[in-house]
């Protein structure tokens, strides 16, 4: 089935760094989103993105749906602790809701 | 405006025991959605309901787990009988409009079951 490599696994950062995460799928996606999860909650979207090329930002979240449709990153500056969470990016496919996801980015931030 | 809801928020039965989840969409959102993440893994998509009907049920394991979602608006999730294999979170979403993955998705904050 169709799959989405998502890494790294997991990032232990200081506060303040830069981080950043990609993912890439031999599928062509027609939308890209950014989804992020605290414990005991579900995911929650951070950014969506529709078009290949597009850059959009967030705050300090920047992502950007890849040229090729195959992959996408997403960028977090100067970290803060309330950034801790699983990260993940999910795709989806023109005419369909499925949303296929990566494993996820295990996000650690330390003061 | 609530989310969605999921009840229980943990379960814990035996092998070959059954189980049903609850979800409460988003009110006013035809699209629900069941996804389940087993540990460390990806979270994969089960089906999706547009109003009671199954839009698409692909992703569902096996005749094992049966969702219904009777009037169009909760929906249930019934594994029986449980497997090992189906420990995991299982997450359900819903979103107003359907078509294209262009509409917000709102995750509930999933349902943690453990088969011993």
């Amino acid at each position: 089935g169709q799959q989405l490599n998502q890494s790294p696994q997991s990032m232990f950062i200081q506060e303040g760094e830069d981080v950043s995460m990609n993912c890439t799928s031999s599928s062509i996606f027609n939308t890209w989103l950014w989804y992020k999860q605290d414990p005991g909650e579900g995911p929650v979207l951070l950014i969506a993105l529709y078009k290949a090329g597009e850059l959009t930002s967030n705050g300090r979240l920047t992502a950007q749906f890849g040229i090729t449709r195959k992959d996408s990153f997403l960028n977090i500056s100067a970290s803060i602790p309330s950034d801790v969470g699983i990260y993940f990016c999910a795709g989806s496919f023109l005419n369909t809701d499925k949303l296929i996801f990566g494993t996820g980015t295990r996000l650690q931030v330390f003061p | 405006e609530a989310g969605v809801t999921q009840f229980p928020s943990h379960s814990v039965i035996e092998k070959g025991q059954t189980v049903t989840l609850r979800c409460d969409p988003i009110s006013g959102h035809d699209n629900l959605y069941w996804y389940r993440r087993v540990m460390g893994k990806e979270i994969k998509f089960l089906l999706h309901f547009v109003k009671e009907s199954k839009q698409d049920e692909s992703g569902m394991p096996n005749n094992r787990f049966l969702a219904e979602r009777t009037g169009g608006t909760y929906s249930t999730l019934k594994v029986q009988p449980a497997e090992l294999e189906d420990s995991g979170v299982y997450f359900c979403a819903s979103s107003l409009l359907p078509g294209q993955g262009t509409d917000t998705q709102y995750f509930g904050p999933g349902t943690r079951l453990t088969v011993l």
